[in-house]
């Protein structure tokens, strides 16, 4: 079945940095785009970042902008978060999803990880 | 970026109501906004697509319309299982931008 699976959460002090990983199984990765979105404790849902199914193309919400960066590497299906100086404001809940559509990025999320804590304290 | 203002930010309503959310956007966005919904502890689910466009095993007491600025998800008989949080999210344009969410709770 179509699943996404996310890993590399966890502790980490302010300006240091964390990847992040999202394992895709059950369809064919390379013809949809990826995105990250996230959620802070008890907050709503904030988009982070997207790449196009290629990865030739990649945009971010201005709160990450310059310190994340998406890729994805689609012989092994995966998609990445690189995320560094990070700041308390980026503890959150990270969730990797697909695009509902292959190659038409405004037609929804349809498929969501399970998602991966990230906790930004010293 | 385009904002999203969704409201109510939470609503209490009874099984069997008929319930509407709504978002506005700081600008046109056509038809370009899907509704999500969030359970406790759980990823967010798709619901519309497009505006108005039902996802695939999504009951259809589940509804969305607008465009341009304005629209709405209609919820049209509740459910116990429907009792979660509400989102919107406008893909017109990058960055994306979700509204604030509403929480919807047994009354």
């Amino acid at each position: 079945q179509v699943q996404l699976v996310e890993s590399g959460g966890g502790v980490v002090q302010p300006g240091r940095s964390l990847r992040l990983s999202c394992a895709a199984s059950g369809f064919t990765f390379s013809s949809y785009g990826m995105y990250w979105v996230r959620q802070a404790p008890g907050k709503g849902l904030e988009w982070v970042a997207v790449i196009s199914y290629d990865g030739s193309n990649n945009y971010y919400a201005d709160s990450v902008k310059g310190r994340f960066t998406i890729s994805r590497d689609n012989s092994k299906n995966t998609l990445y978060l690189q995320m560094n100086s990070l700041r308390a404001e980026d503890t959150a809940v990270y969730y990797c999803a697909k695009d509902l559509i292959a190659n038409i990025d405004n037609y929804g999320m349809d498929v969501w990880g399970q998602g991966t804590t990230v906790t930004v304290s010293s | 970026a385009i904002q999203m203002t969704q409201s109510p930010s939470s609503l209490s309503a009874s099984v069997g109501d008929r319930v509407t959310i709504t978002c506005r956007a700081s600008q046109g966005i056509r038809n370009d906004l899907g509704w999500y919904q969030q359970k406790p502890g759980k990823a967010p689910k798709l619901l519309i697509y497009a505006a108005s466009r039902l996802q695939s095993g999504v009951p259809s007491r589940f509804s969305g319309s607008g465009s341009g600025t304005d629209f709405t998800l209609t919820i049209s008989s509740l459910q116990p299982e429907d009792f979660a949080a509400y989102y919107c999210l406008q893909d017109y344009t990058y960055p994306y931008t979700f509204g604030q969410g509403t929480k919807l709770e047994i009354k």
